[in-house]
């Protein structure tokens, strides 16, 4: 069945770039997501790309799409402090719509100062 | 705008006792998406309504129901509740129909079953 995966944890210096990786496995998704939870907090959409894009710039957001190995990262560029969280990659699952999306288990994001 | 408001915030039930959470998706959203969170699942998609019709549902038992009413409001139920239910419900909205992709997310409802 159609699985996202990612790994659970980061942690980087303020002022250095952080990068997420995520692999899924439906080669149909429309979109893929990428979304940050903050503690006590839901699920907030940082960026998202079409599947026929291969990379996606939103200021300190990079996102990039590799289609052949199904595999998505997302780049921050001079992570701050306040951008410890949990991000999660997202695919809609075949067949459905965009509010039916299956999500991995989220990277836990840790910036030090 | 008023963003995805859910109720309660956090409760706390019983085994064998039941449940139901409420959600008012942003106005002029039509669809709700409801999901489980907990630390070792992580998220997983329980169902979605679009003008009060179940459009999709997850790979969850029976005793997990909803409903939305003609207003986009939604609740979910949860019956005979286990301990395996403590988790934070998410509730999210969208326009429906063709648009940019985004999921608006509640705060949760924290469930704890004793």
């Amino acid at each position: 069945g159609e699985d996202v995966e990612q790994s659970l944890f980061l942690s980087v210096r303020e002022g250095d770039s952080s990068v997420i990786n995520c692999t899924y496995t439906d080669s149909s998704s429309t979109y893929l997501y990428w979304y940050k939870q903050e503690p006590g907090a839901g699920l907030q959409l940082l960026t998202y790309i079409f599947s026929n894009m291969d990379m996606k710039q939103d200021q300190r957001l990079t996102v990039l799409l590799n289609k052949k190995d199904k595999h998505l990262s997302l780049r921050i560029a001079d992570t701050q402090t306040g951008d410890s969280a949990i991000y999660f990659c997202a695919e809609i699952n075949y067949g459905g719509s965009q509010g039916n999306l299956i999500f991995g288990k989220g990277t836990k994001l840790s910036v030090k100062p | 705008k008023a963003g995805v408001t859910q109720t309660p915030r956090y409760l706390i039930k019983t085994r064998g006792q039941q449940v139901t959470l409420s959600c008012s998706p942003i106005s002029g959203h039509r669809s709700v998406s409801w999901y489980q969170q907990t630390p070792g699942q992580g998220l997983q998609f329980l169902f979605e309504y679009f003008s009060e019709t179940q459009r999709n549902k997850g790979n969850f038992p029976g005793r997990f129901s909803g409903r939305q009413f003609s207003n986009s409001r939604s609740e979910m139920n949860v019956s005979t509740l286990e301990l395996g239910d403590s988790a934070l419900y998410l509730c999210a909205s969208f326009p429906g129909g063709g648009s940019t992709g985004e999921l608006f997310f509640g705060e949760g409802s924290r469930l704890t079953v004793l």
